[in-house]
């Protein structure tokens, strides 16, 4: 078993729908990552949070350390953000990032 | 401007090659990172520099050594290579020495195919 497990492991949205992923851990961490990956192949980092919740544009992340849970919402989506997520927990105890497997979106038109 | 470059974006090679793969980044940043991509798509981090120091190695094979000339270039280069070593390579980079406490800056990857 993974010491970070993301689900759902496959999405599929209509356009305009409300999407959450959900990362959970089982390690102590410091803080916890959200990269999207685009179908081209291409990483990009989208939030790093260590507690609370933080919004860019229709995205936002939410972390909850007691429960050792994370998730990631994406309002009113777009088949542009059709992509794999993936969350990264920074391990307290050994500093190093253990990733999630991903979560696979698609929004269709 | 492309702020985390790798070269080259596809590499197929035979087994027992040598070969090398360049990183380069113009964000000014400290630390920069080596990850793999294996098929099933799951990300893991092989290495670490700062500022041209060795920070993190993980249980990666001795054949895979990186080598950060000066702090904007950090490459990977790969002996003898082998089947398993067919994936997507990427370099990251992120802004002074508390590594994954930043952001990270992705490079475009490079993928691997063993032969």
């Amino acid at each position: 078993k993974n010491e970070v497990e993301q689900s759902p492991q496959n999405l599929t949205a209509q356009e305009g729908e409300f999407i959450t992923i959900n990362c959970s851990y089982s390690v102590g961490i410091s803080a916890l990552h959200w990269l999207q990956q685009h179908p081209g192949g291409g990483i990009v980092s989208l939030f790093m949070l260590s507690s609370g919740k933080k919004k860019h544009g229709r995205l936002i992340a939410t972390i909850n350390i007691q429960e050792k849970h994370s998730s990631l919402h994406i309002t009113a989506s777009h088949p542009r953000d059709s992509a794999v997520y993936i969350c990264a927990a920074l391990s307290y105890n050994t500093d190093k990032l253990i990733f999630g497997t991903g979560t696979r979106l698609q929004v269709f038109p | 401007d492309t702020a985390v470059s790798q070269t080259p974006k596809y590499l197929v090679t035979q087994m027992g090659n040598d070969k090398s793969i360049k990183c380069e980044q113009n964000l000014g940043h400290d630390t920069m990172y080596w990850y793999k991509q294996d098929s099933k798509k799951f990300l893991k981090i092989m290495f670490s520099y700062n500022n041209k120091e060795l920070i993190i190695n993980e249980t990666v094979p001795n054949r895979f050594s990186p080598k950060s000339p000066d702090k904007a270039h950090l490459n990977l280069h790969i002996n003898s290579l082998e089947l398993g070593d067919s994936a997507v390579y990427f370099c990251a980079s992120s802004q002074g020495r508390e590594g994954f406490y930043n952001e990270q800056f992705f490079g475009p990857g490079t993928r691997l195919t063993v032969l």
